[in-house]
């Protein structure tokens, strides 16, 4: 298996533009989460899917962001207009299912800079 | 709310060094927990888990046994080595919730 598969690997963009990442998830996994690390809050939740059901996105920052999980193979994390606070690393993961004991398994992230 | 607090860093160790990373939680529940490594460049992966109290998770040298009585998780290894460079999350999970991290604690081994 190719493990979690994210793109782009990196995103340079200007503040005020739309900002698409993907991700692909391990197949038969369940569940997907997506992480966002910086230097100042570490690894935090943004939102995550069960069977491509958002359970929960209290961790989105604000309504500039929003993600689908239009299949069990594909999710998308879109920030519209980006700022350049958003600049960080983004992670998706995936699980077999979220049952509290389940092992998450990372993507390679994607390094977003907002100019 | 419930949390994982982990010692700030970074941590700096000769080559065979004994390492410590300490790990509180904060939970209503019995939770699972966790550490996972990040190596330079790359998503993070698990390292070890311990699902209830007492347990020991043990992987690659790596040690840590969940302590319910002092809510602590504290990872351990007797000899590090320079490969072991990376950044160590501790974290914890619950039934039907999402795993929670603390903020890293970055290892630096030199030779």
């Amino acid at each position: 298996d190719a493990g979690v598969i994210q793109s782009p690997r990196h995103e340079v963009t200007e503040m005020g533009q739309e900002v698409t990442l993907r991700c692909k998830p391990i197949s038969g996994h369940n569940s997907l989460f997506w992480y966002r690390q910086t230097m100042m809050r570490g690894l935090e939740l943004l939102i995550y899917f069960n069977n491509n059901v958002p359970i929960d996105d209290s961790g989105m920052p604000e309504d500039r962001f929003s993600a689908k999980m239009p299949n069990a193979s594909f999710s998308t994390l879109k920030i519209q207009p980006s700022e350049p606070r958003d600049s960080a690393v983004y992670f998706c993961a995936s699980s077999t299912r979220t049952g509290g004991n389940e092992k998450l398994f990372f993507g390679s992230g994607t390094q977003l800079s907002v100019l | 709310g419930d949390s994982v607090t982990q010692m700030e860093g970074p941590v700096t160790l000769s080559e065979e060094a004994f390492l410590t990373i300490n790990c509180t939680y904060t939970a209503t529940g019995y939770p699972s927990l966790f550490w996972y490594v990040q190596y330079p460049g790359e998503g993070l992966q698990l390292l070890l888990k311990a699902t209830k109290a007492d347990d020991k998770g043990s992987n690659k040298g790596f040690e840590a046994t969940y302590r319910k009585e002092t809510t602590s998780f504290h990872l351990e290894k007797g000899s590090v080595q320079v490969s072991d460079s990376a950044v160590y999350f501790c974290a914890r999970s619950q039934a039907g919730t999402a795993l929670i991290f603390g903020k890293g604690t970055t290892l630096s081994v030199s030779s």
